[in-house]
């Protein structure tokens, strides 16, 4: 299958920091997503890109689509203690089936 | 809010028994997928589905098998638990028309002695 590497793997930082987490592909996607898992539930979708050079934000949140659609960030403003957990990319070709990155762990202290 | 329900929430069994995890969902979506993963690693598709009387493999080898005889019920069954089988198990669904959007249960962590 795919592989999606993710980066950083783990992040710790202070309320109010700014983070920045991407995904890289070999292979192309015409759908980025980006999902966040908190401890012992299931994923739950943050943001979706259709487009290469898209930006979107939810919020807080805000995420790029990239130009060569290898690639995805995602930056989160001044987070804040509930933005811990688990952050997954996910890429999609045509509508057929996701490919998940490793993952990034956000860690936030109060 | 999505209504996707798994049950069991966690399971611990011997070696050789048959399990079924449950997965229903209300909101009506024809795809229903199955995903394997290990503490905090990323997901693993084992098996999909289009709607019902449709299921597929994923990428990921499974012993497992599903059925979908109805539209709000994808249901997951290994005939006989080996301590590999140990993992939490995923369930997700999603509506046709955005089919991106995927909707997840709350999973069933299994531990198999």
């Amino acid at each position: 299958g795919q592989q999606l590497n993710q980066s950083p793997q783990s992040m710790f930082i202070q309320e109010g920091e700014d983070v920045s987490m991407n995904c890289t592909s070999s292979s192309i996607f015409n759908t980025w997503l980006w999902y966040k898992q908190d401890p012992g539930e299931g994923p739950v979708l943050l943001i979706a890109l259709y487009k290469a050079g898209e930006l979107t934000s939810n919020g807080r949140l805000t995420a790029q689509f990239g130009i060569t659609r290898k690639d995805s960030f995602l930056n989160i403003s001044a987070s804040i203690p509930s933005d811990v957990g688990i952050y997954f990319c996910a890429g999609q070709l045509y509508g057929n089936q996701f490919y998940f990155g490793t993952g990034t762990s956000l860690t936030v202290i109060p | 809010e999505a209504d996707i329900y798994q049950t069991p929430r966690y399971l611990v069994i011997g070696t050789g028994k048959k399990i079924t995890l449950e997965c229903s969902q209300t909101m009506g979506h024809d795809k229903m997928y199955w995903y394997q993963q290990d503490p905090g690693m990323e997901l693993h598709l084992i098996h999909y589905s289009y709607g019902v009387n449709s299921t597929e493999k994923g990428d990921l080898s499974s012993e497992s098998t599903v059925s979908r005889i109805r539209t709000e019920h994808f249901p997951l069954t290994l005939e006989s638990a080996r301590p590999s089988h140990t993992s939490q198990y995923l369930c997700a669904s999603s509506r046709r028309a955005d089919n991106e959007k995927l909707f997840f249960g709350s999973g069933t962590q299994l531990s198999v002695l």
